[in-house]
């Protein structure tokens, strides 16, 4: 069953610097999303992307994040100078035209020190 | 904001059918509503999803009332494997999908 595939599956970084977190979204698939999970809480929505453009972002999506699909296969997101809490876990998502669901990767947990 | 309310929490017994309820009263005409769990250490994964009449998939049933203002999840026979956290979210074509705190279910052996 195609996958949603996310590296790397563990970073940690110091404060203030820039991450890059990875994703291969399923190869069909036309929309593609970034949500993060601080541990113990709900799944919070950051952006999605369609067409090579955010189509909707959240208010925790500020200047500090971006989104980028660089090459047809690829999708990161982009944190330019991380604070403690951005510590959590990143999922990566991707849905398709004609699919009902979103599939979802296993997740990125990043640590800032 | 999901815009549904669930129980923070059920039990069932393994082997046992487990029905999830959902409430969603503010649900308009043209929402669908889907259902998503989240096993321990590992992203959400859809489930069922339903616009009026109720479903049937390999993973559960969905049954969906008369009014649409309420829905239940219904897995036949719970197994270990079934403890997660069960998320019901109204959802409208390609807005996004929005989770609340959904019911996290314990099987008990």
């Amino acid at each position: 069953e195609p996958e949603v595939t996310q590296t790397p599956s563990h970073q940690v970084t110091q404060m203030g610097q820039e991450v890059i977190l990875r994703c291969v979204p399923i190869s069909n698939h036309l929309y593609f999303y970034w949500y993060r999970q601080i541990l113990g809480q709900k799944v919070e929505f950051l952006v999605s992307f369609y067409n090579n453009e955010i189509s909707e972002k959240s208010e925790i999506f500020d200047d500090q994040f971006s989104v980028e699909r660089p090459d047809g296969s690829n999708f990161t997101l982009k944190i330019r100078s991380t604070k403690l809490e951005d510590s959590a876990m990143y999922f990566c998502a991707s849905r398709g035209d004609s699919t009902p669901g979103y599939t979802f990767g296993s997740g990125t947990r990043l640590t800032v020190v | 904001d999901a815009k549904t309310t669930q129980p923070n929490s059920m039990e069932s017994n393994e082997e046992e059918p487990v029905h999830l309820p959902c409430n969603h009263s503010t649900i308009s005409g043209t929402d669908y509503i889907h259902w998503y769990r989240q096993l321990p250490s590992q992203g959400p994964e859809y489930v069922i999803h339903g616009l009026t009449s109720n479903v049937n998939n390999r993973m559960a049933s969905l049954a969906i009332a008369e009014d649409r203002k309420s829905s239940t999840l219904i897995l036949h026979r719970a197994t270990l494997r079934d403890a997660a956290v069960y998320y019901c979210i109204r959802y409208y074509n390609n807005n996004d999908m929005r989770f609340g705190a959904g019911t996290r279910l314990t099987v008990k052996p």
